[in-house]
């Protein structure tokens, strides 16, 4: 079963500096990667997602992640961070040869940006 | 607006008490799944379904029943509720494997 590890449970940034999100995965011979955001007191809303091609991902609200197989992570960055940046931070996996049985999550990273 | 929506948003049970938690996705999407989230372990998928008619078992799913007698519905419930099942249980529904999920906005329960 595949596992994904993200680094940092907390990750205090300034507005307007760059962040990145650090996420890794157990290694397969190929997987799905997924970011989501959490904002407060809501669900789940997909930021971008690696199924094969480039490894460099553009998801929504300037967010990218690169994806390194070599390395097996997907770290989640943003050039300059934002006040409605602040939220929860999901990395998930699937693997595409394997059952319908849903993503594997880490256990998320909460970005606060400080003013 | 399309989407997932899960009923109730919130509820108290008391320990031993049972109730049902609804979620009902308007997208034709065969994929559908519960997830319960808690502080520090991120989300952890409780049952999930391929299609009308089927239901599997996920990581955690001691405690729990679910049912998916029509496509558009996926219910989850607890037949005796205890305190470790205290959680914000979230509905996911999906077209398939690879296109992500969309979330319903949490069913927050607190078990006394």
């Amino acid at each position: 079963a595949q596992s994904v590890t993200q680094l940092d449970s907390q990750v205090p940034v300034f507005e307007e500096a760059p962040v990145e999100l650090r996420c890794n995965y157990s290694s397969s011979v190929s997987v799905y990667l997924f970011w989501y955001v959490q904002y407060p007191n809501q669900g789940l809303q997909l930021l971008l997602k690696y199924l094969s091609g480039s490894t460099l991902v553009k998801g929504i609200n300037g967010f990218e992640a690169e994806f390194n197989k070599s390395q097996t992570s997907f770290h989640l960055r943003k050039p300059s961070v934002h006040i409605s940046d602040t939220a929860e931070y999901f990395c998930a996996v699937s693997d595409p040869g394997g059952g319908a049985d849903g993503l594997t999550f880490g256990k998320g990273t909460h970005l606060i940006i400080q003013p | 607006n399309a989407g997932v929506t899960q009923t109730p948003k919130f509820r108290v049970l008391k320990t031993g008490q049972s109730m049902t938690l609804l979620c009902a996705q308007d997208m034709n999407h065969e994929y559908m799944y519960w997830y319960r989230q808690d502080p520090g372990m991120g989300l952890r998928l409780i049952h999930y379904s391929v299609g009308e008619g089927t239901t599997a078992k996920g990581e955690v799913p001691d405690g729990y029943n679910v049912s998916r007698l029509k496509k558009q519905n996926f219910l989850l419930g607890l037949e005796s509720a205890a305190p470790s099942q205290t959680s914000v249980y979230f509905c996911a529904s999906s077209p398939d494997r690879s296109y992500g999920y969309t979330f319903g906005s949490g069913t927050r329960l607190t078990v006394v």
